[in-house]
C-alpha cells in the first residue's frame, strides 16, 4: 500500500510568489496534518483535519496561508504571497483516527530567494 | 515550559552500547508516539504507546501513565541507528499532538 505522497518534494520560489503543496493521504485514514519543519527543529503543527472538517488551524497564519480537504481526502495547502522565513519543510501526517499510528510523508521541501 | 520534554537533547555513544531516550509530559494523553528522523530524511513512525511496553526489533518503548513518563531504549546500538528521535503525545481529550525538541542521537563505530 502506497504510503503518505507529497508533491512537489522540492519548490523554489522567489519571494511574493505563490506556491501549493500536495498531499494524499492513506486511504481511510480520516485524520489529516499539515506541519512545519525548520531545520533542526520538530514539527509544528499547522492544521489538522478529521475528514474534511479543520478542526485545528490555531497556528495557520490565515494572511498568508490557507488548506482545503476537499472530500475528506487530499489536500492542498497554499502560501500567497511567500516570504524568506517560510523557507522549511512541509510535512504532511495522517493516521487512520485522532489517537492512531502515524504516517509521515516525506515532506515538500521550500526555498523562497 | 514545555508539554512534552525529551533527556537527554543530544546523545553520542559507541557502536554497541545500550541506548536510553527519555520523555517526560505534563497533560493528560490517550497515546504517545516514538518517531525517528534520518539527517535530511522523513520522519517514521516506530511506535505508538498507551501503555506498558512494545518491542520491534532492537528497540523497546515503555510508558508509565501514572509517572507520565516512556523511555525509548536501543540495544546494541549501530551507526546506522544515528538520527532524531521525537516524542510526541496525543491529547486525551481532543487528540492534538505535542511534540518534544527531539533527541540527536549519534552512534560511532
Amino acid at each position: 500500500e502506497a504510503g503518505v505522497v507529497q508533491s512537489p518534494r522540492y519548490k523554489i520560489i522567489e519571494k511574493k510568489q505563490p506556491v501549493a503543496f500536495w498531499c494524499n493521504p492513506i486511504s481511510g485514514h480520516n485524520t489529516l496534518y499539515w506541519y512545519l519543519q525548520n531545520l533542526g527543529q520538530g514539527p509544528e503543527l499547522l492544521i489538522r483535519y478529521e475528514n474534511e472538517e479543520a478542526v485545528d488551524d490555531s497556528q495557520l497564519p490565515k494572511d498568508r496561508f490557507s488548506a482545503e480537504r476537499l472530500k475528506g481526502v487530499d489536500s492542498t495547502l497554499k502560501i500567497q504571497p511567500a516570504e524568506l522565513g517560510d523557507s522549511a519543510v512541509y510535512l504532511c501526517a495522517s493516521s487512520a483516527r485522532g489517537a492512531g499510528e502515524l504516517f509521515f510523508g516525506e515532506g515538500s521541501r521550500l526555498t523562497v530567494l | 515550559k514545555n508539554e512534552v520534554e525529551q533527556s537527554p537533547q543530544n546523545l553520542t555513544a559507541q557502536e554497541g552500547e545500550f541506548i536510553t531516550i527519555n520523555c517526560s509530559y505534563s497533560v493528560g494523553i490517550s497515546a504517545l508516539h516514538w518517531l525517528q528522523q534520518h539527517p535530511g530524511g522523513g520522519i517514521v513512525s516506530l511506535f505508538m504507546l498507551s501503555s506498558g511496553k512494545k518491542k520491534h526489533g532492537r528497540l523497546i518503548a515503555t510508558i508509565n501513565i501514572q509517572e507520565k513518563h516512556s523511555s525509548l531504549h536501543i540495544t546494541a546500538s549501530h551507526p546506522r541507528d544515528s538520527a532524531v528521535y521525537i516524542c510526541a503525545v496525543v491529547g486525551g481529550s481532543n487528540y492534538k499532538l505535542t511534540f518534544g525538541k527531539g533527541t540527536l542521537l549519534t552512534v560511532n563505530p
